[in-house]
């Protein structure tokens, strides 16, 4: 698509549920990218892929969290068992390369606000 | 380990010259980005440093101190929609390849 898509745009739930974020990158990005956005904080990072692969998920706090990216194109962030403290803005990101140094530009979606009562 | 510092708030007046400073330390180092984020949307790409130096563009420009783990974002003839929240995310280059964000500095552009 043109841009990066992520549904829903607002998930309201009840402590304890299970919640799935979507994410769909721009045509032919390899890597994504979930990252985390709290009032006032900056984007804390979770997890990234390139391709199918989870290439880094040192950011998941712990295994209640759990993404996939099956075909190497959509992702989903699944979260089990919510708890308040899951709410946030969750911000996908697919990239781009840039220059000759191999560094990618993060193109973010509009993000999904969970909001955990 | 990763440590990013910028400062939480700045304030400028329309029209002025503000510098958003941002030091950093993280495990390896493959460039560090600078991305603008207004209230309620997502962060959007504003410049790239992997070489020291100044980077121009435009209105801004943003300047790299590798050895000193140093970044700095300039914004010129500020106007009031520059008001937003900048974030400097260096990019790590330990086995992978994560972007870490800073908290953001918050700008206000006051007329």
């Amino acid at each position: 698509g043109a841009g990066v898509s992520q549904t829903p745009s607002n998930k309201v739930t009840e402590k304890g549920k299970y919640v799935e974020l979507r994410c769909d990158p721009i045509s032919g990005h390899t890597a994504l990218y979930w990252y985390r956005q709290s009032l006032g904080q900056g984007p804390e990072f979770l997890i990234y892929f390139q391709g199918t692969g989870a290439a880094d998920d040192s950011g998941l706090p712990n295994d209640r969290f759990f993404a996939v990216r099956p075909e190497g194109s959509v992702s989903t962030l699944k979260i089990q068992r919510t708890e308040r403290g899951d709410s946030a803005v969750y911000l996908c990101a697919s990239s781009s390369p840039i220059g000759r140094s191999g560094a990618n530009v993060l193109t973010f979606g509009a993000g999904s606000r969970l909001t955990v009562l | 380990g990763q440590n990013i510092d910028q400062p939480t708030e700045m304030t400028a007046t329309e029209g002025a010259i503000v510098q958003i400073n941002c030091t950093y330390q993280t495990s390896g180092f493959n460039g560090l980005f600078w991305y603008q984020q207004h209230a309620g949307e997502a962060p959007t790409f504003l410049s790239y440093n992997v070489l020291d130096g100044l980077e121009e563009k435009g209105r801004f420009s943003s300047f790299l101190s590798r050895s000193k783990g140093y970044s700095y974002l300039l914004l010129k003839e500020l106007q009031m929609k520059d008001s937003a929240s900048y974030l400097c995310a260096p990019r790590e280059a330990s086995g992978t390849y994560k972007y870490i964000f800073g908290t953001g500095t918050r700008l206000k552009v006051l007329a």
